[in-house]
């Protein structure tokens, strides 16, 4: 079953404008991860955000994770054609060894 | 630097054939799984192997059985393919302090498999 849902399911903007996807989860986790993958490609990880943080950064990537809502929120910033990918949230649950993913969100950055 | 290597690429089976898709990593990594990518389903894992020797089933293990005799290796057959298998598979690996999954996963880059 389905641990994370990404919403929207696809999202489309203009190069330079700010992209935001959300993630809701169902049971608790340690950890909520998120990945890219380009068209025909392998998935590649953006950033790991731990149950005990709050917010995290990296280059032009915003994490930020709510565990009381369960959800988690991937902005992208002053984005580029190159960003045009889907991006998916990923899930271990608390104990378990499954890593379970959202059904992605399309992002098309329009030059 | 090789990381996480899927073979083949692609590949065309019968139905009621049988194939072994190949994965191979060299990060040392303990962890490693297998995962099918269908339109509109996102990935679902099918098995995974938490080290040499030990392997469990993930969400959709019918049809296909693994094992992992060494650390670097973990091939996934598909024992009667059916039309139902076509599918992307991908293979990833990972190594977390206490838990393989506290830190990032290495994907390969998929295999597309059709059966006709």
């Amino acid at each position: 079953s389905q641990q994370g849902e990404e919403d929207p399911q696809a999202l489309s903007i203009q190069e330079g404008e700010n992209a935001t996807m959300n993630c809701s989860y169902k049971t608790s986790i340690n950890n909520l991860q998120w990945y890219r993958q380009n068209s025909g490609r392998g998935l590649v990880h953006l950033i790991l955000i731990r149950s005990n943080e709050r917010e995290k950064h990296s280059g032009r990537l915003r994490v930020t994770l709510d565990t009381s809502k369960k959800s988690s929120s991937l902005l992208i910033t002053a984005s580029r054609a190159a960003d045009t990918a889907s991006y998916f949230c990923a899930t271990p649950g608390a104990g378990s060894y499954q890593l379970t993913f959202g059904k992605g969100t399309k992002l098309s950055v329009i030059p | 630097n090789a990381g996480v290597t899927q073979t083949p690429k692609f590949q065309v089976l019968k139905t009621g054939q049988s194939m072994t898709l190949q994965c191979a990593q060299d990060m040392n990594h303990e962890y490693m799984s297998w995962y099918r990518q269908d339109p509109g389903m996102g990935l679902r894992l099918i098995h995974y192997s938490v080290g040499a020797g030990i392997t469990d089933q993930g969400e959709v293990p019918n049809g296909y059985n693994v094992s992992r005799s060494t650390t670097e290796d973990f091939p996934l057959r598909l024992l009667s393919a059916a039309p139902s298998q076509t599918s992307v598979y991908f293979c990833a690996s990972s190594y977390g302090t206490g838990h393989p999954l506290n830190t990032e996963a290495f994907f390969g880059q998929g295999t597309r498999l059709t059966v006709v």
